[in-house]
């Protein structure tokens, strides 16, 4: 599985947006880019994929570049509930799995 | 209504006890599986069934035996339970296999078992 960089931590303010991002270099033509989050003391839950377009959903967007090395996580306004660990994983073609890395922190002051 | 439900929700054991973990969903879904999150918070794929039929099946101690009775269940064996077996253990399920792409997963709520 290609492999996904992210910052290990993020800082924001209620009712703000919020961009994370990711980096995947090494992605291949046919790697789709899916995003999960961990809230405190619960499992992942689905946020958002993509290929190439930008996606929009009532969670987030996804703003994918051109190149497709890297993305972003678009929280359009921040509420205290969106403090979790975000995962950005690359799913290729196929894979029967889902490899999480360590993913951001994600921390919302009020 | 719980999508995908697991019990116990905290389990605390002796060294060398076998003790199981059940997961059950509720979405007609047809694959589920077993992760594992150790103390350093990553999150690993165990196992993977599909229709009853194992998929996947990671670098996993004989000592886990995971049994799916239908498809609607998954559950988690684990015999000998040893030290670094605690960890929190996160059952999840999707409709299809993975390997299609627009699938997507539902996990539980997640079993926080700790081994003394």
């Amino acid at each position: 599985d290609a492999k996904t960089t992210q910052p290990n931590s993020m800082e924001s303010n209620e009712e703000e947006p919020v961009h994370l991002p990711c980096n995947h270099s090494t992605i291949s033509g046919t790697d789709y880019i899916h995003w999960y989050r961990q809230l405190p003391s619960q499992g992942p839950e689905y946020v958002i994929h993509g290929l190439t377009s930008n996606v929009n959903n009532r969670m987030a967007s996804l703003a994918i570049a051109e190149d497709r090395k890297s993305s972003t996580l678009i929280l359009h306004r921040a509420t205290l509930r969106d403090a979790a660990v975000y995962y950005c994983i690359l799913r290729a073609q196929g894979a029967q799995k889902l490899v999480f890395g360590q993913g951001t922190r994600l921390t919302i002051n009020p | 209504d719980t999508a995908v439900s697991q019990t116990p929700k905290y389990l605390v054991t002796q060294m060398g006890n076998d003790k199981s973990i059940k997961c059950e969903q509720n979405l007609g879904h047809d694959t589920m599986y077993w992760y594992k999150q150790d103390s350093k918070k990553f999150l690993k794929i165990m196992f993977s069934y599909n229709n009853k039929e194992l998929i996947i099946n990671e670098t996993v101690p004989n000592r886990f035996s995971p049994k799916s009775p239908d498809k609607a269940h998954l559950n988690l064996h684990i015999n000998s339970l040893e030290l670094g077996d605690s960890a929190v253990y996160f059952c999840a399920s999707s409709q299809g296999p993975l390997g299609r792409v627009r699938e997507t997963q539902y996990f539980g709520p997640g079993t926080r078992l700790l081994v003394l």
